[in-house]
């Protein structure tokens, strides 16, 4: 059964400063990778979706990062700012279609 | 674009009646529908996958009974809260999978309030 961790659970960083999301997931025969953001009381959008044949992706100010052997996957922020303000969640399919999610980083960017 | 909506966003009922939520896909065909719950400061858990014309196929915990879902039509999944109490109340998420992409979409959300 696949199980996802988020570290840290919550992170509050001053604007302005790059920033590095964890995720690792126990087993390591998955087919993508997705990261996405929740703000509170909202549903879920899309940032980025790493295939298992890629190493990294990259969206604007967001770069995403997967190293399926170690189990692992980063979201790295890049100068952030207030708006950048939500929680985190990656989250692996197991089997075909199901997505198992990590507890989601709340990150907090002060102005 | 491709969009999933869901409806009602918020809603309050009184415990012991049923409530039903409705998750639409907009533009595009989904064979596949997601329900998932999340309660508050914790991560979604997927309750049931919802395939167009069959039953849906509920996780383990998750009381069937309770939590009735149809998806009778390729853009429309229905999740119905039966009998519901103050412990069901939660944020209820839905995705929806393009049949033809197989991309998968997020609905907004929706606050339900047993009262």
């Amino acid at each position: 059964k696949q199980e996802v961790t988020q570290i840290p659970a919550a992170l509050s960083v001053p604007e302005g400063e790059n920033l590095v999301l964890n995720c690792s997931f126990t087993d390591s025969a998955i087919y993508n990778l997705q990261w996405f953001r929740q703000d509170p009381g909202k549903g879920l959008t899309s940032l980025l979706l790493i295939q298992s044949s890629q190493r990294e992706q990259t969206s604007g100010r967001l770069n995403a990062s997967l190293d399926k052997s170690s189990g692992r996957s980063t979201l790295y922020i890049a100068a952030s700012q207030p708006g950048d303000s939500a929680t985190y969640l990656c989250a692996v399919p197991q089997g075909a279609q199901k997505l198992v999610f990590g507890q989601g980083t709340r990150l907090t960017i002060n102005p | 674009g491709a969009v999933v909506s869901q409806h009602p966003s918020w809603v309050i009922c009184k415990s012991g009646t049923s409530v039903k939520i409705e998750c639409r896909s907009l533009d595009f065909q989904a064979t596949t529908m997601f329900w998932y719950r999340q309660f508050p400061k914790q991560s979604l858990m997927l309750m049931a996958t919802s395939n167009e014309g069959s039953k849906a196929t509920y996780e383990q915990g998750v009381e069937k009974d309770k939590f009735l879902i149809n998806h009778a039509s390729l853009t429309l999944s229905t999740l119905t809260v039966t009998s519901a109490h103050p412990e069901d109340s939660s944020f209820y998420i839905c995705s929806a999978q393009d049949r033809v992409g197989n991309t998968i979409y997020f609905g907004e959300g929706s606050w339900l309030t047993v009262v």
